[in-house]
């Protein structure tokens, strides 16, 4: 159990193209996801914290107008990357957590991220 | 910035060796988890410790959270090849997962 699809798994697209990147957990409901990007040997940063029917809430530095997220239901988050460019480039993550509330101990579970790169 | 961090960044050992890292948090936590991320990969759940001085084992990893609930250590004995990859832990604060930086085990035959 516990599986969250992320699609699709790697975007290869042209500067000023918007690309938007889908987390779905299949087979339980996730009132919280959240979305993490990852630089080649770095850790995972968090980017924001989807909250279903709820505006996203973003870390500090984290662009919200550039990084649209949609949590239009309680299975899927949506994170659009608008009019990318180079340095968008990176691999970005997104993860969902069982249990009631996003304050609860239950594991985050990732999906199998999205490689992207902008030419 | 980071506010867990990881030591050692890197670790090579041979195969049979014993392999530590060290997870530090400049505040207490609620809870401390455990992934594994292998090259191209993403991140693996290995555990989640959320008592004070807790001790969990799996097979051949030992993991500990401190009694301060600020770090934690990871411990493998007699590494595989299969062990290779990036460790991180994740400090849980409020609804906040953070992760560390990392500590990326080589493995040599």
């Amino acid at each position: 159990g516990a599986v969250v699809s992320q699609h699709p798994s790697w975007v290869i697209c042209k500067s000023g193209t918007s690309v938007k990147i889908e987390c779905r957990s299949l087979d339980f409901q996730a009132t919280t996801m959240f979305w993490y990007r990852q630089f080649p040997k770095q850790s995972l940063m968090l980017m924001a914290t989807s909250n279903e029917g709820s505006k996203a809430t973003y870390e500090q530095g984290v662009e919200k107008d550039k990084f649209l997220i949609n949590h239009a239901s309680l299975t899927l988050s949506t994170l659009t990357v608008t009019s990318a460019h180079p340095e968008d480039s990176s691999f970005y993550i997104c993860s969902a957590k069982q249990g009631a509330g996003s304050y609860s101990n239950q594991p985050q579970h990732f999906g199998d991220g999205t490689r992207l790169s902008i030419l | 910035g980071q506010q867990v961090m990881q030591i050692p960044q890197y670790q090579h050992v041979q195969e049979g060796e014993d392999f530590t890292t060290y997870c530090n948090s400049s505040t207490t936590l609620s809870n401390i988890q455990w992934y594994k991320q292998r090259p191209g990969g993403h991140p693996v759940f290995l555990i989640q410790l959320v008592k004070s001085g807790e001790v969990k084992k799996q097979k051949r990893l030992t993991f500990q959270f401190g009694e301060a609930k600020k770090n934690s250590s990871l411990h493998i004995t007699a590494t595989q090849t299969t062990d290779v990859g990036t460790y991180f832990c994740a400090g849980q604060r409020t609804d906040k997962l953070i992760f560390g930086t990392g500590t990326r085990l080589q493995v040599f035959p």
